[in-house]
């Protein structure tokens, strides 16, 4: 089974503030995902990138979303401005439409 | 919308007993069905899938049941055991690399 481990494990921030969000994967994949689920909620789909570029997006994944991959290997999810609402666990993962691997995710509180 | 539909939030089982837990979809494109177990502060773990072409994969403990004309799947854990207890989660995709949709969830209390 794919590894993918995540940093931090928990973010506390203040509303307004950027965070990144990390995930690195152990193994190379070419499909990557965030997620996130509210606390109490279903896990919700973010956004896919494969091959370097943003396959899909939700339309939870509005302009304060940004997802890159600076070194080839972390791959980041930015949110900008943070609104007390993305309080969540934001989960990294990888594999393909039949089988995704997850991160352990990291716990975001916005105050 | 709810496209994956778990309908029971709970669910508790003795411990040695058969859990079945149900979910059902409403998408016709989804042909791939995988269930996760979660515990609190955790990613969700990757149990068992079940591809359309299929009605029954087993794991060892774990089987899923699809239904496709009812547009129903469940897993069965049997034998129960307390370390299965956790929140499992339905989850479908559609060929082509598309995310994951996933239910509510259902949270399993094995007790002992």
């Amino acid at each position: 089974e794919p590894e993918v481990t995540q940093t931090p494990s928990h973010q506390v921030t203040q509303m307004g503030q950027e965070v990144i969000l990390r995930c690195v994967p152990i193994s190379n994949h070419l499909y990557f995902y965030w997620y996130r689920q509210i606390l109490g909620q279903k896990v919700e789909f973010l956004v896919s990138f494969y091959n370097n570029e943003i396959s899909e997006k939700s339309e939870i994944f509005d302009d304060q979303f940004s997802v890159e991959r600076p070194d080839g290997s972390n791959f980041t999810l930015k949110i900008r401005s943070t609104k007390l609402e993305d309080s969540a666990m934001y989960f990294c993962a990888l594999g393909g439409y039949n089988e995704q691997f997850f991160g352990p995710g990291t716990r975001l509180t916005v105050l | 919308d709810q496209q994956v539909k778990q309908n029971s939030p709970s669910l508790s089982v003795q411990e040695g007993r058969i859990s079945i837990l149900n979910c059902d979809y409403t998408n016709s494109m989804f042909d791939y069905f995988l269930w996760y177990k979660k515990y609190p502060a955790e990613g969700p773990t990757f149990l068992i899938s079940i591809s359309s072409i299929k009605d029954k994969n087993e794991d060892g403990r774990f089987t899923v049941f699809l239904n496709k004309s009812a547009k129903h799947l469940s897993l069965h854990i049997v034998p129960s055991q307390p370390g299965d207890s956790a929140v499992y989660f339905c989850a479908a995709s559609a060929i082509g690399n598309t995310p994951l949709v996933f239910g509510k969830g259902t949270r399993l209390s094995v007790i002992a």
